[in-house]
């Protein structure tokens, strides 16, 4: 079964960093690229950032770039979003998502919640 | 900055049909942006209903379809059902390397 399970989230203070994971199973992140979107409370959907299934592309949304950043572990099998700099507008549920192979997303996770407050 | 503007809210009787609709204000939307579409209930992640402008999802019921209608892309729930009441968001891809979701419609069936 093909499943993603976010972790790292938590509250931070304004210019903090903090690192969230994706665990990916039922499928191999060697093959797919990865989403993060986020949601802020009572907000829409927003895409935060893309990496390439050979992990060599990275691209971001413009709030965020410059201090957010995407890795993965093939041997793990795990996803990361490094984020630094973090502001207030960074509170959100952040979710992964794995690439479906046309500029979408099809699975998934539950997401984590990401707080940035002093 | 591009922005992908959908209608805030619908509203549907049981049975009805309606039609969403996704907006680029800086042009017209073609299955170049391969548009997609999701569906999320409150204090859930979203799920994938279409994508590639008309290709639906494993699972989702064939009374959603997308389509491309005049310049925008767009999805519709023929013989909508209470369990549809929900938000329901489009993304486009503007290119290259960017990604945009639209703000959102909110429909009720009643």
């Amino acid at each position: 079964q093909v499943q993603l399970v976010e972790s790292g989230g938590g509250l931070v203070q304004p210019g903090g960093s903090l690192r969230l994971s994706c665990r990916a199973s039922g499928f191999s992140l060697y093959s797919h690229g990865m989403y993060w979107v986020r949601q802020a409370p009572g907000k829409g959907l927003e895409w935060v950032s893309h990496l390439s299934s050979d992990g060599r592309k990275e691209d971001h949304g413009i709030s965020v770039k410059g201090r957010f950043t995407v890795s993965k572990d093939i041997s793990k099998n795990t996803f990361y979003l490094q984020m630094n700099g973090l502001r207030g507008e960074d509170t959100a549920v952040y979710y992964c998502a794995k690439d479906g192979g046309d500029y979408f997303m099809d699975i998934w996770g539950q997401g984590t919640t990401v707080t940035v407050s002093s | 900055q591009t922005v992908v503007t959908q209608e805030p809210s619908f509203s549907v009787s049981p049975g009805g049909t309606v039609t969403f609709t996704c907006a680029l204000t800086s042009g017209s939307v073609s299955t170049s942006n391969r548009p997609s579409w999701f569906q999320q209930t409150p204090g859930q992640p979203p799920r994938t209903l279409i994508y590639s402008t008309r290709t639906r999802s494993s699972g989702v019921p064939d009374r959603f379809s997308g389509n491309i209608l005049g310049n925008r892309a767009a999805l519709t729930i023929t013989g909508a059902q209470t369990e549809d009441e929900c938000d329901y968001y489009c993304l486009l891809y503007v290119g290259p390397g960017n990604w945009v979701f639209g703000g959102g419609t909110r429909l009720t069936v009643l």
